[in-house]
């Protein structure tokens, strides 16, 4: 079946770096991407999100970018600080359905 | 604000033995979720409900069964636990279809383990 998955399960990134946390989806009708992060014990907390209709979406020191021709997607942390320091989960959607797909998560440690 | 409430945060259960693990949301969202996470293996979703009185499988269902008992409440009950059911689960909810807004509010899990 098709679903969503991701390219690395750990990133080490230096404080203060930019992160960059890569996911590959296989489905090409699906509409909605998301990413979550997960602290350890909590549930996750959503992120951005980005539609099949656009390229890039920036937020707060986050910004995701969608390549539709490869179905790429990825998470961009700019000055990444202790506190970004989370498994980060991608997701995809679809506009009609109610469900939503995670991928198996990327773990991001932040060297001091 | 409480948001999405689960119970119990912990449980351990005998091969055979049944559970209900109970959700509620006081944001008045329509959808609702009931999701696994085992090691390495991300979050599945076993059922969900998009409106009160509706339920769907979703990738996991097998072994669960689920109850949207009113709009705040989504209940998942396991009626013969098997070890292969050790996972923690997570409840959520969002405001409308999950298509439609990505925003999947969490509780914080509910650890479950069967021996």
């Amino acid at each position: 079946g098709e679903s969503v998955g991701l390219h690395l399960p750990t990133l080490s990134v230096q404080e203060g770096d930019n992160s960059i946390i890569n996911c590959a989806y296989s489905n090409s009708a699906s509409d909605y991407f998301i990413w979550y992060k997960q602290e350890s014990g909590k549930g996750p907390q959503f992120i951005i999100d980005i539609r099949s209709n656009m390229d890039k979406r920036q937020g707060q020191r986050v910004t995701v970018l969608l390549n539709k021709t490869v179905k790429h997607l990825s998470l961009q942390i700019a000055a990444t600080q202790p506190g970004d320091s989370a498994v980060y989960f991608c997701a995809e959607a679809h506009e009609i359905e109610d469900k939503i797909i995670f991928g198996k998560g990327t773990r991001l440690h932040i060297l001091p | 604000n409480a948001g999405v409430t689960q119970t119990p945060k912990f449980q351990v259960l005998k091969t055979g033995q049944s559970m209900t693990l109970q959700c509620a949301q006081d944001m008045n969202h329509n959808s609702m979720y009931w999701y696994r996470q085992d090691p390495g293996m991300g979050l599945r979703l076993i059922y969900y409900s998009a409106s009160e009185g509706t339920t769907d499988k979703g990738e996991v269902p097998n072994g669960y069964n689920v109850s949207r008992l009113n709009k705040r409440e989504f209940s998942l009950r396991l009626e013969s636990a098997a070890p292969s059911q050790t996972s923690v689960y997570f409840c959520a909810s969002s405001e409308g279809k999950g298509g439609s807004t990505g925003e999947l509010f969490f509780g914080e899990g509910s650890r479950l383990t069967v021996l």
